[in-house]
């Protein structure tokens, strides 16, 4: 069965340091894989998505993140994080016209 | 357009009570889909349309639950006999074919 992992229920970083999260799928064909935040007692806003082709994909806010069929991961990355990034991150796989999410990882943003 | 629309934001109800929510989606999409979150979960798949029909339900909707698309353009998703369980929040999505969803921001229901 399809599923997402996302291996760090929490991460703490300092305002202006690079930050990178964590996702890996289970999935038998080639993925469609997709971020998205979440601020507390929001929706989700995306992120940024994958398809096909360029394994590194540029998103909004200034992130980034390479797909890696290899290793089955899906990883997340800003280079400097801002206080306003702070927010639950997801993961999520696309099955059958349905998305799949891991559990999320909360960003916490030291000042 | 202003996106994806979902209301009430919040309900809060009796255990035994019947509740709806409703959802708008973007005009020109033909998929909607809901998605029930708990806390400390990502989002779990609950059903979804293509236009007027419901095609896929999972089966963490229950005979208790029941959503509909009438005429392919807003959606209602019902529980019947609440139970404490049902506390969640309940995200609509909408997207143009197999094409990224976009997400409302959702009905917390609060079962009391």
């Amino acid at each position: 069965a399809q599923s997402v992992t996302q291996p760090d229920i929490h991460i703490t970083v300092s305002e202006g340091a690079s930050l990178e999260l964590r996702c890996n799928y289970s999935y038998g064909a080639t993925p469609y894989l997709f971020w998205y935040v979440q601020s507390p007692g929001q929706g989700l806003q995306l992120l940024l998505k994958y398809f096909s082709g360029d394994t590194l994909v540029q998103g909004i806010k200034g992130f980034e993140a390479e797909f890696k069929r290899s290793q089955s991961s899906f990883n997340l990355r800003k280079p400097s994080v801002h206080w306003s990034d702070a927010a639950e991150y997801f993961c999520a796989v696309d099955s059958s016209y349905k998305l799949i999410f891991g559990s999320g990882t909360r960003l916490l943003v030291r000042p | 357009d202003t996106g994806v629309s979902q209301n009430p934001r919040h309900k809060i109800t009796k255990r035994g009570q019947n509740v709806t929510f409703r959802c708008d989606p973007i005009s020109e999409h033909n998929r909607l889909y809901w998605y029930r979150q708990t806390l400390g979960q990502g989002p779990e798949f609950l059903t979804y349309f293509q236009n007027e029909a419901q095609l896929e339900k999972s089966r963490l909707l229950s005979d208790r639950f029941s959503a509909e698309r009438p005429k392919g353009s807003f959606s209602t998703l019902e529980i019947q006999r609440t139970e404490q369980g049902d506390s969640a929040m309940y995200l609509c999505a909408s997207s143009w074919d197999n094409t990224e969803a976009f997400f409302g921001q959702g009905t917390r229901l609060t079962v009391v």
